[in-house]
């Protein structure tokens, strides 16, 4: 049972306009949640986290909500820019349960912006 | 700048091979992690390490051991590589239950 979805394999945005990403999550004993990106042929970069005692993070253009009733998460960039063309993974992790340390991700979300 | 080295970007082997794939940190981290990337697949874990001369099995360990007997250290051994096998595979090491940090990934081939 895949414990961390993200159901939009793809996402095409026009440049300057705002993108939105998806997860969701069915563990209820994660309580960090964090966006990774990544280009062809490099390892992924961490992006922005949200403890689970928050609902909204901001780091400049990027902005990550988690709504922990619905177990989902959300990352927002605006305004877009072509740069921002990658792959985009959603991962949760804890220091609780059998999954306690360990990151889990989701299949990934390939966001393509347009100039 | 905290940094995991990956030995190889590269890799092709043959089938029924043993393959060693080499990270190091220098991070002074405890835990360091396997992952393999496939198209759709997303990150999967394969194995980690809390510390040296520890390992636990991730969510697909089968086909693959692990060797950790430096800190900085963490190997992933194909005992016999198969085609199955063919993936990129992804070092990392980071914090208890926090962010991680990369290597650039071996692109792993088995003809």
């Amino acid at each position: 049972d895949q414990q961390v979805k993200q159901n939009s394999p793809s996402l095409s945005v026009q440049e300057g306009r705002i993108s939105i990403l998806n997860c969701d999550y069915t563990n209820s004993m994660f309580d960090y949640f964090l966006w990774y990106k990544k280009y062809p042929a490099e390892g992924p970069t961490f992006l922005i986290s949200i403890s689970s005692i928050k609902d909204k993070n901001e780091d400049g253009r990027f902005t990550v909500f988690l709504n922990k009733s619905a177990k989902h998460l959300s990352l927002h960039i605006v305004p877009s820019q072509p740069g921002d063309s990658a792959v985009y993974f959603c991962a949760a992790t804890g220091v609780g349960g059998t999954n306690a340390g360990k990151s889990t991700f989701g299949d990934g979300t390939t966001l393509t912006v347009k100039p | 700048d905290v940094k995991v080295t990956q030995s190889s970007r590269y890799l092709v082997k043959r089938t029924g091979e043993k393959v060693f794939l080499e990270c190091v940190q220098d991070m002074d981290h405890e835990n360091m992690f396997w992952y393999r990337q496939d198209p759709g697949l997303g990150l999967r874990l394969i194995y980690f390490s809390y510390d040296v001369k520890m390992k636990e099995k991730g969510d697909i360990p089968e086909g693959y051991s692990v060797s950790r007997e430096k800190k900085e250290r963490f190997s992933l051994i194909l005992e016999s590589a198969s085609t199955n096998q063919t993936s990129m595979y992804l070092c990392a090491g980071g914090g208890f239950g926090e962010k991680l940090f990369f290597g650039s990934g071996t692109q792993l081939s088995v003809l």
